[in-house]
């Protein structure tokens, strides 16, 4: 079983949805949660990172984490084409600055006009 | 700022050659630097950190001997794969770290390798 289990889509949805990416993980030491966006052939961008369990919101992105369940999510709402990349979760158990990341698979999102 | 740049975006070489890429933290020192290879449709996995000045730690699996990395400057990082073969294409990416416990890693462009 990996550690982080994430679905690899492609996810297509109209411009203006909501758009909701998760993330399983097995590993209950994780403590920091980030959501990162990669472009076709560029290397990863953060978007959102969370500590311990909680929702936190930044603009259309809100990332909710449940450490009860394994489970964190990112949410984009009024989605636009320029979202359109791919999304990877990533955890890590000591920081996320100088601690080792796992990252999960990806999901491609697709935004439509 | 927090730019992290990686030289060359692409490579294309032949089998039993070496390659070098740099990565290289621009407006920041980084105190550790990461790298990272990703196949397609695959995450990315680490394969070592290093700290300036002293020798990388790799992750299990990865040999030391082939992917040989020097952190010789809080700017600079390089990795050398050596003797490239065909399995080694892929997608490697740096990241680096300032240091300080609200910061994050701050990713390269990536880097493309091609073994033919």
């Amino acid at each position: 079983q990996k550690e982080v289990e994430q679905d690899p889509g492609p996810l297509s949805v109209p411009e203006g949805a909501i758009v909701s990416l998760n993330c399983t993980y097995s590993n209950s030491a994780f403590q920091y949660f980030m959501w990162y966006r990669q472009y076709s052939r560029k290397g990863p961008e953060l978007l959102m990172y969370t500590y311990s369990s909680g929702n936190k919101e930044d603009g259309r992105f809100t990332a909710q984490v449940d450490k009860s369940s394994k489970y964190i999510s990112l949410f984009i709402r009024d989605s636009q084409p320029s979202d359109s990349a791919t999304y990877l979760c990533a955890m890590s158990s000591e920081s996320y600055n100088t601690d080792k990341l796992i990252f999960g698979t990806g999901t491609r999102l697709q935004v439509f006009p | 700022g927090a730019v992290v740049s990686q030289h060359p975006s692409r490579v294309i070489c032949k089998s039993g050659t070496s390659v070098k890429i740099e990565c290289r933290s621009l407006d920041f020192q980084a105190t550790t630097m990461f790298w990272y290879r990703q196949f397609p449709k695959q995450s990315l996995m680490l394969m070592a950190t290093s700290n300036e000045g002293s020798k990388a730690t790799y992750e299990q699996g990865v040999e030391k001997d082939k992917f040989l990395i020097n952190h010789a400057s809080l700017t600079l990082s390089t990795l050398t794969v050596t003797s490239a073969h065909p399995e080694d294409s892929s997608f490697y990416i740096c990241s680096a770290a300032r240091g300080g416990s609200t910061d994050t890693q701050y990713f390269g462009p990536g880097t493309r390798l091609t073994v033919l």
